[in-house]
């Protein structure tokens, strides 16, 4: 029973370009939302996260958008940059600072 | 602040045999889990920890995986015995405390079973 999903398991886009990766749940009891980037051989890395009270969050490049009745969320990065290549994973809590459950993660390639 | 420390970063061990991984967490951080990420999937909850009591272990298999951390400061996970499907990495993470956003994972332990 996947609680986080998200669908797509890889994404190329070119550099200067917006990418877009989405993420579906299915738990109604989620309340906080976060993405996390993960390199090889490293663990994966705080990026953005959202409360359920919002509906948009900015941080520099990176936006993450939440649709509490489609239960879905979107982390945009505009511009695109290599650097930016990576798998990037959505999770969800039921409290803050519950246990996270992660959907699958999207490997994003950037291309120059 | 450095950050959360795991060794080993790699192990190779025979099906049956038992493993161990050690997690250092961050300074002063209260909370500590312990992830399963096999290959292609996101991290799995294995156990979280509130200073040294266990605050869910529900997805932890108690029949083979047990964790520690006696002082409320580093982890131990162990695997007694070991089975092929247990391959994956291992992630330790912490966090100040339970309501604190956002954790801090280390660089994980990847476990091959043979």
């Amino acid at each position: 029973d996947q609680q986080v999903k998200q669908n797509s398991p890889s994404l190329s886009v070119q550099e200067g370009r917006i990418s877009i990766l989405n993420c579906d749940y299915t738990n109604s009891m989620f309340d906080y939302f976060l993405w996390y980037k993960k390199y090889p051989a490293e663990g994966p890395t705080f990026l953005i996260s959202i409360s359920s009270i919002k509906d948009k969050n900015e941080d520099g490049r990176f936006t993450v958008f939440l649709n509490k009745s489609a239960k879905h969320l979107s982390l945009h990065i505009v511009p695109s940059q290599p650097g930016d290549s990576a798998v990037y994973f959505c999770a969800a809590s039921e409290n803050a600072g519950n246990m996270l459950t992660f959907g699958g993660g999207t490997r994003l390639m950037v291309k120059p | 602040e450095a950050g959360v420390a795991q060794s080993p970063r790699y192990k190779i061990i025979e099906k049956r045999q038992s493993v161990a991984f050690w997690c250092n967490p961050i300074s002063g951080h209260a909370t500590l889990y312990w992830y399963q990420q096999i290959l292609g999937q996101g991290p799995k909850l294995l156990i979280q920890f509130q200073n040294n009591g266990v605050v869910d272990d529900s997805q932890l298999p108690k029949d083979r995986f047990s964790a520690e951390r006696l002082k409320g400061v580093d982890s131990t996970l162990k695997i007694q015995p070991a089975k092929l499907e247990d391959s994956a990495v291992y992630l330790c993470a912490s966090s100040l405390d339970r309501h604190n956003y956002g954790y801090t994972f280390g660089s994980g332990t990847r476990l091959t079973v043979v």
